[in-house]
Order: structure tokens, then C-alpha cells, then sequence
């Protein structure tokens, strides 16, 4: 059975701090990973990652992926508060299908 | 680009009536759109997919008869959830992936909360 798997589940830390929220998956026919950002409304997308080891970076954000291992990071440095929100992983496999992990949720302390 | 419109952003509904959502793709044309389901706190759970021309696939404990989907052009898929209930009530999301092919990022629409009275 197909399935993505966040960790940790809820994080709190304090502003400046540096975070890392992983995302594990057991699929079929990989395609792609996707990170997404959902505050109070629908998710924004942040990256996706096809290739394993090239780090995608936006901002204060940053991720890569790990085919061999079947794994994605998501790093947050110099965390602020506008950064609380749950993070949200999706696998896109064939067939246009796609699997969402449970989410982390980061609260971001003053 | 890459905008996707969802209607109503929230609704109120009593029992027993349908509610009907609109998901628009406005600068592209998606020939699958997908609908989802979000409790709070939880993640998004896909309920079904939906194929323009063609019937939509149900993810399984969907029921299809209370869940109707319809997507009768490249640009418009609408969910209509039928007798509803309270425990209907939820974050309803829709999305599109431009072009329809695979390795795109998904787009979502900004959501529908629906409350059942």
C-alpha cells in the first residue's frame, strides 16, 4: 500500500531557531515530491523534487530528496513566527495520482 | 498562472439540502481535477478524481451517490454533496495539475468550508 510519513507531528520552537520536518515514502511509481505550506486556507506550494541531491532553496527554506532512501527534508532556518503553519508532503506517482503525508505541524514562538 | 478558483468560499447549509461547490481552472485547462476532504488538523484526504467527459474515480469509503462530481469541461469540475448532514461538515479543497501531465506541481483552490446545521 502506498504511504507518505511525517515527522515529527507537531513542532513548537522559538523564533531563530532552525527546523527540520521529515517526510518518508513507500510508493509505486514515483514520479515527483512535493512540500506545500497550509496556513488557514488551502496549501501553497513550495518545491518539488524530482532528482535525488540537488537541493531546491527558497528564502529561508530549503529541501532535498533521497531516492535511495526514500526520504525528503524540508529545512526552516531563522525560523519566524509568519512560518507557523502545518507542512504538508505529496508524493506524485504515475497516473497523475497523488499521496499527502499528515502533515507537521510548527508553531513558531516570539 | 496556474490559478485555481473554488466557489462558494464557505457555506452554510440546513440538513437534508445539497450544496454545490465550483472548481474553476482559470488560465489553464486541467482535464483532471481532484477533489478533497479535510478534518481539522488532519491532512488532506482525497475523495475522488475527477476526468473531464468521464465519470469520476471514488477513493474507497466514497460514497458516490452523496458525493457527485461532475466535470463537463477542460476548465470546471464541481462537487455537489447531496442530503447533507452535520458530519458532512468539513474543508472541502479542489485541485488541478496544468497541462495534465505528470511531474507538475499541484494547484489548489482556496477551499469551501461547509457547515451543516
Amino acid at each position: 500500500e502506498d504511504k507518505v510519513v511525517q515527522s515529527p507531528l507537531s513542532l513548537v520552537v522559538h523564533e531563530g531557531d532552525t527546523v527540520t520536518l521529515n517526510c518518508s515514502y513507500e510508493v509505486t511509481n514515483f514520479r515527483s515530491l512535493l512540500w506545500y505550506k497550509q496556513e488557514k486556507k488551502a496549501p501553497t506550494f513550495l518545491f518539488m523534487l524530482t532528482s535525488s541531491g540537488i537541493e531546491k532553496k527558497s528564502g529561508r527554506l530549503s529541501s532535498i530528496l533521497d531516492k535511495k532512501e526514500l526520504f525528503s527534508i524540508l529545512n526552516i532556518t531563522a525560523t519566524q513566527t509568519g512560518d507557523s503553519a502545518v507542512y504538508l508532503c505529496a508524493v506524485l506517482i504515475a497516473g497523475n495520482q497523488f499521496y499527502f503525508g499528515t502533515g507537521t505541524s510548527l508553531t513558531v514562538i516570539p | 498562472g496556474a490559478v485555481v478558483s473554488q466557489h462558494p468560499s464557505w457555506v452554510i447549509c440546513k440538513s437534508g439540502t445539497s450544496v454545490k461547490i465550483e472548481c474553476r481552472s482559470l488560465d489553464f485547462q486541467a482535464t483532471t481535477m481532484f477533489w478533497y476532504r479535510q478534518f481539522p488538523k488532519q491532512s488532506l484526504m482525497l475523495m475522488a478524481t475527477s476526468n473531464e467527459g468521464s465519470k469520476a474515480t471514488y477513493e474507497q469509503g466514497v460514497e458516490k451517490d452523496k458525493f457527485l462530481i461532475n466535470h463537463a469541461s477542460l476548465t470546471l469540475s464541481t462537487l455537489t454533496v447531496t442530503s447533507a448532514h452535520p458530519e458532512d461538515s468539513s474543508f472541502y479543497i479542489c485541485s488541478a495539475i496544468p497541462g495534465g501531465a505528470g511531474g507538475s506541481p499541484l494547484h489548489f483552490g482556496n477551499g469551501t468550508r461547509l457547515t451543516v446545521t
